[in-house]
C-alpha cells in the first residue's frame, strides 16, 4: 500500500532564510510524486512533479525536489524564503497503474515565515 | 479562463440532513475526484471517476454518494449516514497524462 509521511507538522524559518520540508514514502515500485502548495482556506496548487528521469526537479515559485530512490524520500527546498511562502505544504505519491489524480497525501507540513 | 469551480465556498447545514456540493470544470479533463481535508490528516479520497456515467469508491465513501451524469460536472452528497460531516471538500480533475491534478477552492461544510 502506498503511504506518505512528512515528518514535521510545523516549521518557523525567518525571511530569507533557506527551507527544507521532509517527505518519505512508500511505494511498491517507481512512484510518480508532488508537491502542493495550500493557502488558508483555498484550494491546492501544484509546485512541481517527478515522474523519471532527472531526480533534481524545477518547480514554481523557486522551489526544488529531489527524489533519492535509496532513501524513499522527495524533499522540497528552496534557497531564500519570501514571507508569501507562508502556507501548508503537501507531499503525495501518485498512481502509477490507476488514475491520473489518485494520491496519497502526507498529513502537510505548516510553514510560518518569520521576519 | 479554465478551471474547477466549486460552490458554495461556506455551507451550514443542521444534523441529519443531506447537502449536496457542486463542482465543475471547463478544463476538457476525464477524470474528476473528491477529496476531504481534515485538519492534521492531510487530504483523503472520498470519490473518483474516470468518465461519465462511472465512478469509484475512494478511501473513505462511507456516508456519500457522488454521480457523473455530464463530463464537466461531478456534485458530492453529504447524506446523513456520514457520521462527522464537517470539514473542508476539495474537488480535483485531470487528464490521462501526467500532469497531475487541479484542485478547486474548497467548499467548508458545518454541520451544527
Amino acid at each position: 500500500a502506498q503511504s506518505v509521511t512528512q515528518p514535521d507538522i510545523h516549521i518557523t524559518v525567518s525571511e530569507g532564510a533557506s527551507l527544507e520540508l521532509r517527505c518519505n514514502y512508500s511505494y511498491g515500485a517507481t512512484p510518480y510524486l508532488f508537491w502542493y502548495v495550500q493557502s488558508p482556506g483555498q484550494g491546492l496548487q501544484l509546485l512541481l512533479k517527478y515522474f523519471s528521469g532527472d531526480t533534481l526537479v524545477q518547480g514554481i515559485k523557486g522551489f526544488e525536489a529531489e527524489f533519492k530512490r535509496s532513501q524513499s524520500s522527495f524533499n522540497l527546498r528552496k534557497p531564500s524564503v519570501h514571507w508569501s511562502d507562508a502556507a501548508e505544504y503537501f507531499c503525495a505519491v501518485g498512481s502509477t497503474t490507476d488514475s491520473w489524480g489518485k494520491f496519497q497525501f502526507g498529513a502537510g507540513t505548516q510553514v510560518v515565515v518569520t521576519p | 479562463d479554465g478551471g474547477i469551480t466549486q460552490s458554495p465556498k461556506y455551507l451550514f447545514r443542521k444534523e441529519g440532513q443531506n447537502v449536496t456540493l457542486s463542482c465543475e470544470q471547463n478544463l476538457n479533463h476525464d477524470a474528476m475526484y473528491w477529496y476531504r481535508q481534515d485538519p492534521g490528516q492531510g487530504l483523503r479520497l472520498i470519490y473518483y471517476s474516470q468518465i461519465v456515467n462511472d465512478f469509484q469508491k475512494g478511501d473513505i465513501a462511507e456516508g456519500y454518494s457522488v454521480s457523473r451524469e455530464k463530463k464537466e460536472s461531478f456534485p458530492l452528497t453529504v447524506t446523513s449516514a456520514q457520521k462527522n460531516p464537517t470539514a473542508f471538500y476539495l474537488c480535483a480533475s485531470s487528464t490521462q497524462d501526467r500532469v497531475g491534478a487541479f484542485f478547486g477552492q474548497g467548499t467548508r461544510l458545518t454541520v451544527v
